[in-house]
């Protein structure tokens, strides 16, 4: 099974700074990858796919890079809205496998 | 809407049964392959079950294989996980999610509809 580990386990952020949050496979899942993210009390929200679609609706301030083995999520310009934890998921291969999570906070 | 309304969860004894239900509607869920994804307290997501747009097809994760069987009844719009020989372990918030992929091969994919979930408690 794919093991997905994700960095920085926390990310103190101030509002208005940049974000990157990474993503590795333990082997290759080429580029099918997608990011979540998940505030208290809510349900995962689908926000990259392909490692670098936007999901409908997301805003272009979360970018997606990467292929192989190493994902990065970044956030341009952090929002009041965007302290949350997030998710990497890899769907190239059977169990689609989650990453620990990041969460970002408020610094 | 796209809306997909997880029922059934609650308490339970260890070794003990429950069947969740995840109601769907907007959407045509005959089309569409579903999930089963799990949250334990302060923990992050894993994955559990999926079942192919026909229920022709499932899969398991290798922590549930054996105990867990998922179903759907696409005249109802409905899915279920049938919970069995319950563990601690199995404690958590369960969310159903739609699978996005185009196509009817069921292979792994990304979950672009999320249920809020619901809980499962397992504790004598």
């Amino acid at each position: 099974e794919i093991v997905m580990t994700q960095s920085p386990a926390t990310l103190s952020v101030s509002p208005g700074e940049r974000a990157t949050l990474s993503c590795r496979a333990s082997q290759s899942v080429s580029s099918n990858l997608a990011w979540y993210q998940q505030k208290p009390g809510q349900a995962p929200r689908l926000l990259i796919y392909s490692a670098s679609t936007r999901a409908t609706g997301i805003p272009a301030r979360f970018s997606g890079s990467g292929s192989g083995t190493e994902f990065t999520l970044t956030i341009s310009s952090l929002q009041s809205e965007d302290f949350a934890v997030y998710y990497c998921q890899q769907y190239n291969n059977w169990p689609p496998a989650f990453g620990q999570g990041t969460k970002v906070e408020i610094k | 809407e796209v809306l997909l309304v997880e029922s059934g969860g609650g308490l339970v004894q260890p070794g003990g049964s429950l069947r969740l239900s995840c109601a769907a509607s907007g959407f045509t869920f005959s089309r569409d392959a579903m999930h089963w994804v799990r949250q334990a307290p302060g923990k992050g997501l894993e994955y559990v079950s999926g079942i192919s747009s026909n229920g022709g097809s499932t899969y398991y994760a290798n922590s549930v294989k054996g105990r867990f069987t998922i179903s759907r009844d696409n005249t109802k719009n409905m899915l279920y996980l049938q919970m069995g020989s319950l563990r601690a372990e199995d404690m958590a918030v369960y969310y159903c999610a739609r699978d996005s992929s185009p196509i009817t091969i069921f292979a792994p994919y990304y979950m672009d509809v999320w249920g809020k979930g619901t809980t499962v408690t397992v504790s004598s």
